[in-house]
């Protein structure tokens, strides 16, 4: 079945620094990829998504490129801050088809 | 993007009791709704899939009795949760999709059991 690996956290970066989270996925076909953000005690946002491949997704600084070559969907800002500071969850699917969630990534942005 | 409201937001209830949870897509007709449990620290599982009209499908391992699913319009589903017990204590959030690329997601409900 499908499936999404992402890199286990928590990460803690200082304010400005670069952020790559890794995402691989395994999936039939070509889904749709997102990346989702939950802020403490809140439920999720969608962040940017990626439709086809190749396809650059953008959203407040943040990017991914699905990558079909590479089954990746990799997360980059290039300058943090503090209120960056979430869960990151990589995803695949959409539409009528279940949302399959990574484990997701504690990000920590410290000043 | 289109809204998905869920409601309540946190809910404490005594052990054995019941808890409805509603989910609205307040700008969309939702033709399919999912249900997730998110345990502490952990990714989302998916409870179950709800068409609109028809019986859900629930993922294995979860509980039809326990887990009433309820997709009675284009607009509301209902998560039942019968006779709750303190492991059923949890992050509950749905999504609802109108056939569009992505799904939208509630805002969740922090059921705790006591």
């Amino acid at each position: 079945g499908d499936s999404v690996t992402q890199m286990e956290g928590p990460v803690t970066l200082s304010e400005e620094a670069f952020l790559t989270i890794n995402c691989t996925y395994t999936a039939t076909g070509y889904p749709s990829l997102f990346w989702y953000v939950q802020y403490p005690g809140e439920g999720l946002q969608l962040l940017l998504k990626a439709t086809k491949a190749d396809d650059k997704g953008s959203n407040k600084g943040f990017e991914a490129t699905y990558r079909k070559e590479t089954t990746s969907f990799h997360l980059e800002k290039g300058s943090v801050q503090v209120s960056d500071s979430a869960v990151y969850f990589c995803a695949l699917g959409g539409g009528y088809q279940k949302v399959t969630f990574g484990t997701g990534t504690k990000l920590q942005v410290i000043p | 993007g289109a809204v998905v409201s869920q409601h309540p937001s946190w809910v404490i209830c005594k052990s054995g009791t019941s808890v409805k949870i509603e989910c609205r897509s307040l700008d969309f007709q939702a033709t399919t709704m999912f249900w997730y449990r998110q345990f502490p620290k952990q990714s989302l599982m998916l409870m179950a899939t709800s068409n609109e009209g028809s019986k859900a499908t629930y993922e294995q391992g979860v509980e039809k009795d326990k887990f009433l699913i309820n997709h009675a319009s284009l607009t509301l589903s209902t998560l039942t949760v019968t006779s709750a017990h303190p492991e059923d204590s949890s992050f509950y959030i749905c999504s609802a999709t109108g056939g569009g690329t992505e799904a939208f997601f509630g805002q969740g409900t922090r059921l705790t059991v006591v």
